[in-house]
């Protein structure tokens, strides 16, 4: 089914571990999102690839690193995981970056740091 | 003042009724008017969108905007138990990256 595919969907870290979440699209979208969700927060944007080759930080980005691996892929690093890394965090992607298009949203990686 | 607000809820509205969302936003340049819904437990997923002020209509879903106000409103009609969910507001700027979401509001239909 055409979609975007997240892995892994739970996992469980101690303190200063690592860890990369996976992200694919197979429906030739242009960009790509790492959110954040928390309680009471909203969804959060880490960061965002318009296109191939190019990525950029939102709004919480400090404790992540992104790579985006080719049109496909899209991956989200925790070098150094903490409590706080804590939450739900989704990829998601869209024909067009500054486009009016809505998103399309991954199943989720749900995350815990203890 | 938050960006994108909405009322947290519960909204409980009973079974065949219609259940009013609103949502109001900060941005003047804000282009695009987007609702998702996220059952619990489960990912955002795009129900409407609009950009023009008025109402927009898709199936049991009508999307109202109304820019001068700052608001955009959801109206399910007929609500179902199936219509339980948070609905997530969402607001972009054009030309830009800048998209922010409400905390949602959560909807109960009750049977």
């Amino acid at each position: 089914n055409a979609g975007v595919t997240q892995t892994p969907k739970f996992q469980v870290l101690k303190t200063g571990q690592s860890m990369t979440l996976q992200c694919a699209q197979d429906m030739n979208h242009n960009s790509m999102y790492w959110y954040r969700q928390d309680p009471g927060m909203g969804l959060r944007l880490i960061y965002y690839s318009a296109s191939e080759g190019t990525t950029d930080k939102g709004e919480v980005p400090n404790g992540y690193n992104v790579s985006r691996l080719n049109k496909r892929e899209f991956s989200l690093r925790l070098e150094s995981a903490a409590p706080s890394q804590t939450s739900v965090y989704f990829c998601a992607s869209s024909e067009a970056h500054t486009e009016n298009y809505g998103y399309t949203f991954g199943s989720g990686t749900r995350l815990t740091v203890v | 003042q938050k960006e994108v607000e909405q009322n947290s809820g519960p909204l409980s509205v009973p079974e065949g009724a219609i259940a009013s969302l609103n949502c109001t936003y900060s941005d003047r340049g804000s282009q695009s008017f987007f609702w998702y819904r996220q059952y619990s437990g489960k990912s955002p997923e795009l129900i409407m969108s609009i950009y023009s002020n008025g109402d927009k209509e898709d199936g049991r879903f009508t999307a109202q905007l109304n820019k001068a106000s700052q608001y955009v409103s959801l109206l399910i009609r007929d609500s179902q138990p199936s219509d339980s969910a948070t609905y997530l507001c969402a607001v972009k700027t054009s030309g830009t990256y800048k998209y922010i979401f409400g905390t949602g509001t959560r909807l109960k239909v009750l049977a």
